[in-house]
């Protein structure tokens, strides 16, 4: 089973250029999320869509976009990359907000900014 | 604001030293708490949810048990291959995504 499929894995930028990242759930989900993970700050919540057609901001969404392409798929554009955007980050589907005990996640793609 | 809090931030344990992790939260109507492990380079993994202050659940060495203010993640007898990152996170009242703590990183030393 494929679950969260985040595409790249790793990603070398540098400032000032642009690149998606790419997430596809086939567990036919309906919420889907983009966090961040640093250092000492946890999980952050970048940008959400409860359901297809929705988005929403989260705590961090200064500098990113998102597409919601169709229930399968939620990407994360960075337009502009800055080294502030230097993260991990984790894109993760549920089947219904809020529940959490269905909430899974891709293996997380590792960006540097230089 | 909804914020939960975990302690310590990292935890050194010899193998069979039990211990336990602390997650503290202040949540508008808490509708569930929920723990994760997370393992070096990948993604986090659902472990347990509790409901209701008094609740508790129990997987191998692990027990989660929950308070009004607080939940606690035991961990009895660890081995090596309990070492991990363990994050909490809420779900608050209304339909919003969960609030994640910033986790506590446990090593555990054969």
């Amino acid at each position: 089973n494929a679950g969260v499929t985040q595409t790249p894995k790793f990603q070398v930028l540098k400032t000032g250029q642009s690149m998606t990242l790419q997430c596809a759930q086939d567990m036919n989900h309906n919420s889907m999320y983009w966090y961040r993970q640093d250092p000492g700050m946890g999980l952050r919540l970048i940008y959400y869509s409860a359901s297809e057609g929705t988005t929403d901001k989260g705590e961090v969404p200064n500098g990113y976009n998102v597409s919601r392409l169709n229930k399968r798929e939620f990407s994360l554009r960075l337009e502009s990359a800055a080294p502030s955007q230097t993260s991990v980050y984790f894109c993760a589907s549920c089947t219904i907000q809020g529940m959490g005990e269905k909430l899974f996640f891709g293996s997380g793609t590792q960006l540097s900014v230089l | 604001e909804d914020q939960v809090t975990q302690s310590p931030e990292a935890l050194r344990l010899q193998e069979g030293e039990s211990s336990s992790l602390n997650c503290s939260y202040t949540v508008s109507g808490l509708r569930g708490l929920f723990w994760y492990r997370q393992d070096p380079g990948k993604g986090p993994e659902f472990l347990f949810t509790l409901y209701s202050a008094g609740e508790e659940k129990e997987k191998e060495r692990l027990k989660a048990t929950l308070t009004k203010k607080e939940s606690f993640l035991h961990i009895t007898a660890p081995k090596p291959e309990d070492s991990a990152t363990y994050l909490c996170a809420v779900q608050p009242s209304g339909n919003t995504p969960l609030v994640f703590g910033k986790g506590t990183r446990l090593s555990v030393i054969a």
